[in-house]
């Protein structure tokens, strides 16, 4: 299985809103709303952000939201802060019965 | 808040066994699925495998031939064997909690263990 497509890198300023695509193929991303996304601070364990594609755990900012169209789904960092700026993965079930991530985004704060 | 503390061998040789050890703290471990998660050197996540509710396991198809996860709940712990491991092995090995109810997103993870395969 190959990992889904990010973007390798996204920039914004504080306050803008951003967005970060993930691209499968309906033996995942199409096939499930199993979409879930991951904040990513280097040498930290990763962070739930949305699951089930457009669910917040308790505790994670409403600024992050998530939606899917056909084999692509995306995150949305709206009102983006210095805070914000780390790696982001996408993860999708699949058709196998196992997990794929993204290949990831380094978000950056200018 | 429950916490996930994880062990084991940090530098192994080529052909040796991994083997990774993860405990469930101050939460429930009967209930939920566990899963193993790598991320080599400058490369992104990878799923290994998970274990569920009832002892019964699922494997990344590319590493299933290698690949062992088992628990002891007696312990509220959980295991990763991966044999014959190469180069193309070393990675920060983590371990997660999948979200209540069997969901397919990992909602605690564990702190993360180098593991550097170099003969």
């Amino acid at each position: 299985q190959s990992a889904l497509t990010q973007p390798a890198s996204v920039s914004g300023s504080p306050g803008q809103s951003i967005t970060i695509s993930c691209t499968g193929t309906s033996s995942d991303v199409g096939g499930y709303n199993y979409v879930s996304w991951y904040q990513h601070h280097p040498g930290k364990a990763p962070k739930l952000m949305i699951y089930e594609v457009t669910n917040r755990p308790s505790g994670v900012s409403n600024r992050f939201s998530g939606s899917k169209s056909g084999n692509t789904a995306s995150l949305t960092i709206s009102g983006l802060q210095a805070e914000d700026e780390a790696d982001y993965y996408c993860s999708s079930y699949t058709s196998t019965y196992s997990y794929v991530f993204g290949t990831g985004t380094k978000v950056t704060v200018l | 808040q429950v916490q996930l503390q994880q062990w084991g061998a940090g530098l192994l040789k080529p052909s040796e066994t991994l083997s990774l050890t993860c405990a469930v703290y101050d939460g429930s471990f009967s209930g939920y699925y566990w899963s193993w998660v790598r991320q080599p050197p400058g490369k992104g996540l990878e799923w290994i495998g998970e274990i569920n509710p009832s002892g019964g396991t699922g494997y990344n198809p590319s590493l299933r031939s290698r690949v062992t996860i088992s628990r002891n709940t007696s312990k509220n712990q959980f295991s990763l064997e991966l044999s014959s491991v190469t180069a193309a092995d070393t990675a920060v090995y983590y371990c997660a909690r999948h979200c209540s109810g069997g969901r397919k997103a990992f909602d605690i993870w564990g702190q993360g263990t180098m593991v550097t395969v170099s003969s």
